[in-house]
């Protein structure tokens, strides 16, 4: 069974840091792009940023390019995003989700159950 | 960036009811256009990937089409479990945009 398990969320002020974790089962994780894809409280879903199998091929929204920087380890079967220089409207559950094929772009074939940011005074 | 707009953005329907949603992308995005459903507190789940092509073990009632900018998501007969929230996603190209959603609830 394919899982996707998020942590690292929390509570955080304005300008301040966060390292969002995904640790991945039941498939084989090097075979797959991954993505960060969030969700503000009662809103839709917004793309953050993508990543190809090896890491070598990475996007970010224009929203937090710059601020955010995804990452992968092969060996441990995760999927990392760091989140730096946090502002109020990053507030969102944080979802992980497999893509379709080893590109950083695609459509999602799992996702999991989110961990959420609150950036707030 | 290619930006997508569905139709309605709600709507209210009964059980056995035949759904029909839209969505349309800012330019062509040929059949790269994927659609989602997600049920409140839980995470999104695919239903449709390029346009028309049915995810492993979603219901047939389920069905997608369209190409280039005008694309649907029709479900057939309306069940109790799809009172949910439907979402389209362009994967054309870079940023892979969502649609805002169309939330489907109980007549």
């Amino acid at each position: 069974e394919v899982q996707l398990v998020e942590s690292g969320g929390g509570v955080v002020r304005p300008g301040g840091s966060l390292r969002l974790s995904c640790a991945a089962s039941g498939f084989t994780f090097d075979d797959y792009g991954m993505s960060w894809v969030r969700q503000a409280p009662g809103k839709g879903l917004e793309w953050v940023s993508g990543i190809n199998w090896n890491g070598g091929s990475t996007g970010y929204a224009d929203s937090v390019k710059g601020r955010f920087t995804i990452s992968r380890d092969n060996a441990k079967n995760s999927l990392y995003l760091q989140m730096n220089s946090l502002r109020a409207e990053d507030t969102a559950l944080y979802h992980c989700a497999r893509l379709a094929t080893y590109d950083s772009s695609g459509y999602y074939l799992s996702w999991g159950q989110g961990t959420l940011v609150t950036v707030s005074s | 960036d290619i930006q997508m707009t569905q139709s309605p953005s709600s709507l209210s329907a009964s059980v056995g009811d035949r759904v029909t949603i839209t969505c349309r992308a800012s330019q062509s995005i040929s059949s790269y256009l994927n659609w989602y459903q997600q049920k409140p507190g839980k995470a999104p789940k695919l239903l449709i990937y390029a346009a028309s092509s049915l995810q492993s073990g979603v219901p047939s009632r389920f069905s997608g089409s369209g190409s280039g900018t005008d694309f649907t998501l029709t479900i057939s007969s309306l069940q109790p479990e799809d009172f949910a929230t439907y979402y389209c996603q362009q994967s054309y190209s870079t940023p892979p945009h969502f649609g805002p959603g169309t939330k489907v609830d109980i007549k």
